[in-house]
C-alpha cells in the first residue's frame, strides 16, 4: 500500500526556517517524480516544487524560488522541503504528492495526509 | 499559464447531471488533471490526460477537451460527490491548479 506521511510542520515566526518531510513507502521510491503542494486555509491549492526521481531536476514556483529548497533521500525513501525567510503568505498545509503512474503528464495519484504550517509573530 | 474555472460554486440535487469548465491561459494539449477534493482532505486524483479516468474512480466521472478548454463532468451525482473539484495542467513547469469549484447539496 501506497503511504506517504509528512511531519515537521508546526508555529514559526516570519523570517524563520522550518523543514518539513515527507517519508513514503509501499512503492519504488527512486522511480518517481515527488511533488510539494500546499493550501492556505480556507483557500485553493497551489503547486510549490517537484524533484525527479533522482534528484537531478529542481522545480519551483515563483513565489518561493529563491527561498524554497527541495531534496530526496532515496535510501531512506523520504522527501524534504526546506523553508527561508518564511511570511505569512506561506501559512498552509503542506502536502507531498507522487507523479502518477502515467507519468509525467498523468497528474499526482496518490498524497500524503498534509502538515500545517503557520507563520506568525 | 493560468487556469480558470467556472462556475465558482453550483447547487446540485442527487441524480443531476453537473458539468465544470476549466480554460487555460494557453494551449496545453491534453496535459490536464482533475481532482476531487472534501474538507479536512489530500486531493483525490479523478481523471488525467483530459480524459483518462483513473484507477478506482467511479465511470459517472468523465473528462473533455484539448488545448484551452476542458470539461468535468459528473453524471448520476451521488451524495459522496459533494466536494471541490480542481483542474490542474500539467504542460510545462510550473505546474498551475484551478482556483476550484464547489459542489454543494441544493
Amino acid at each position: 500500500e501506497v503511504q506517504l506521511v509528512e511531519s515537521g510542520g508546526g508555529l514559526v515566526k516570519p523570517g524563520g526556517s522550518l523543514r518539513v518531510s515527507c517519508a513514503a513507502s509501499g512503492f519504488t521510491f527512486n522511480s518517481y517524480t515527488m511533488n510539494w503542494v500546499r493550501q492556505p486555509p480556507g483557500k485553493g491549492l497551489e503547486w510549490v516544487s517537484s524533484i525527479s526521481s533522482s534528484g537531478s531536476y529542481l522545480y519551483f514556483a515563483d513565489s518561493v524560488k529563491g527561498r524554497f529548497t527541495i531534496s530526496r533521500d532515496n535510501a531512506k525513501n523520504s522527501l524534504f522541503l526546506l523553508m527561508n525567510n518564511l511570511t505569512a503568505e506561506d501559512t498552509a498545509v503542506y502536502f507531498c504528492a507522487r507523479d502518477s503512474v502515467a507519468g509525467p503528464k498523468g497528474g499526482f495519484d496518490f498524497w500524503g495526509q498534509g502538515t500545517l504550517v503557520t507563520v506568525s509573530s | 499559464i493560468q487556469l480558470t474555472q467556472s462556475p465558482f460554486s453550483l447547487s446540485a440535487s442527487v441524480g443531476d447531471r453537473v458539468t465544470i469548465t476549466c480554460r487555460a491561459s494557453q494551449g496545453i494539449s491534453n496535459y490536464l488533471a482533475w481532482y476531487q477534493q472534501k474538507p479536512g482532505k489530500a486531493p483525490n486524483l479523478l481523471i488525467y490526460s483530459a480524459s483518462t479516468l483513473q484507477s478506482g474512480v467511479p465511470s459517472r466521472f468523465s473528462g473533455s477537451g484539448s488545448g484551452t478548454d476542458f470539461t468535468l463532468t459528473i453524471s448520476n451525482l451521488q451524495p459522496e460527490d459533494f466536494a471541490t473539484y480542481y483542474c490542474q495542467h500539467l504542460n510545462s513547469f510550473p505546474f498551475a491548479f484551478g482556483p476550484g469549484t464547489k459542489v454543494d447539496i441544493k
